[in-house]
């Protein structure tokens, strides 16, 4: 199976601060990677796609990049909604798998 | 609008049978895939397999095969997940997730929408 590994695992950030959490895979994965958010309670919701292509309705302040092994979502300016936990996935194998999560928490 | 939406919680005993249900509205059912993705109470996702709804073909995830069983009801654009033997280990929050491709073709295998989430707990 490709591991997925995220980092930081915590996260805490202020409203406007720009957020950066990194996707390491255990091997290339092309750009075949999803990031969701999840808040408490509720479902994960897609935010990007294909590394860096933004889901429908997902606001600007979001953005991904990478290829192969080395994958990051950015937030550019934290908003109160974001407080969440984050998901990257792996698509390039036919066993998908999920990142450990990252939780950006209010400072 | 896309909607999937899950049965309600269930508690259960240890050794019975469990079946979850995830209804489709919005779109055509045997157009995209179905994925059932499994949360443990404070911890991550873990993806547990898909079916093609066209063809009816369960794939698992390695973890999720014997006491699984993926299937679907296309006349009423519904797909279920049975968890048989359960053990206290298997609760958790179970979604169904559609993947905008039937196939699920590598570039297409992410989850554009998800069910609200079924709470599974084997207590006895």
């Amino acid at each position: 199976d490709i591991q997925l590994t995220q980092s930081p695992s915590f996260l805490s950030a202020s409203v406007g601060d720009r957020v950066t959490i990194t996707c390491r895979a255990s091997q290339g994965i092309s750009s075949y990677l999803a990031w969701y958010q999840q808040k408490p309670g509720k479902a994960p919701k897609l935010l990007i796609y294909a590394a860096s292509t933004l889901q429908s309705g997902v606001p600007s302040r979001f953005s991904g990049s990478g290829s192969g092994t080395e994958f990051t979502l950015t937030i550019s300016s934290l908003q109160p909604e974001d407080f969440a936990t984050y998901y990257c996935q792996q698509l390039n194998s036919y066993l998908l798998t999920f990142g450990g999560g990252t939780k950006v928490e209010i400072k | 609008q896309v909607q999937l939406v899950q049965s309600g919680s269930e508690l259960k005993k240890p050794g019975a049978s469990v079946k979850v249900s995830c209804k489709a509205s919005g779109y055509t059912f045997t157009s995209y895939a179905m994925n059932w993705v499994r949360q443990a109470p404070g911890q991550g996702l873990e993806w547990m397999g898909w079916i093609n709804t066209n063809t009816g073909n369960p794939t698992y995830a390695q973890g999720f095969t014997g006491r699984f069983v993926f299937s679907l009801d296309t006349s009423v654009s519904t797909a279920y997940l049975q968890i048989s033997s359960l053990k206290a280990e298997d609760t958790a929050v179970y979604y169904c997730a559609r993947s905008p491709s039937i196939t699920m073709i590598v570039r297409s295998r992410y989850f554009d929408y998800w069910g609200q989430g079924t709470l599974v707990t084997v207590s006895s």
